[in-house]
């Protein structure tokens, strides 16, 4: 199947600081990636969509200015928390879709102290 | 909107015994996926098996096979021979038109032996 190659497996920061994260598809092209965040023993909540080429779609509730996403290319996507704080800390997951499946990226922990 | 509900919030199984973890999903769409993904402690994101709504046999794969009832909108995930490997959280989705998934909520399950 299609790989998605998602960086930084982990990573810890202090409060205030930005933090970014990547996303690549690394045997085809994603015109879309998606951005997750899982707490611990819940669901994967959808923060929102990339496009290639164009702004990325949010989800209600999910702050712009905080979670900014950038798809540069048609293989790498983008995650950038800024100013962030300790409430920021999780589990973040990217995803791209292919024919009619999704591929994940292995997730990024990050914890901010 | 699409909803999925997995109503076991935790499982238990014997190994080597038959599990089966529900789901329902509401939709008013004729043609969607359905699927389970699979997350070990690792947190990788494993498909473990899809179905498509407009075919009507149910989708095996190995020791997994599903229950696909389209009318009353249910998507069961049965594990035959239960292994210690297969304990993991499991999450339904459903992919709405624009490739985006919604996910329910998820079955821990826990293999005992």
């Amino acid at each position: 199947g299609a790989v998605v190659s998602q960086h930084p497996s982990w990573v810890i920061c202090k409060s205030g600081t930005s933090v970014k994260i990547e996303c690549r598809s690394l045997d085809f092209q994603a015109t879309t990636m998606f951005w997750y965040r899982q707490f611990p023993k819940q669901s994967l909540m959808l923060m929102a969509t990339s496009n290639e080429g164009s702004k990325a779609t949010y989800e209600q509730g999910v702050e712009k200015d905080k979670f900014l996403i950038n798809h540069a290319s048609l293989t790498l996507s983008t995650l950038t928390v800024t100013s962030a704080h300790p409430e920021d800390s999780s589990f973040y997951i990217c995803s791209a879709p292919m024919n009619t499946e999704a591929f994940f990226g292995q997730g990024t922990r990050l914890t901010v102290v | 909107a699409q909803t999925v509900t997995q109503s076991q919030p935790e499982m238990s199984v014997q190994e080597a015994e038959t599990v089966t973890l529900s789901c329902t999903y509401d939709t008013s769409e004729n043609n969607y996926y359905l699927f389970w993904y699979k997350q070990p402690p690792s947190r990788q994101m494993i498909l473990v098996i899809r179905q498509e709504a407009y075919k009507q046999q149910n989708a095996t794969e190995n020791r997994f096979s599903v229950n696909f009832q389209k009318a009353a909108k249910s998507f069961s995930l049965k594990i035959s021979d239960s292994q210690l490997g297969d304990t993991a959280m499991y999450f339904c989705a459903f992919k709405e038109y624009g490739n985006k998934l919604v996910f329910g909520a998820g079955t821990i399950l826990r293999v005992k032996s």
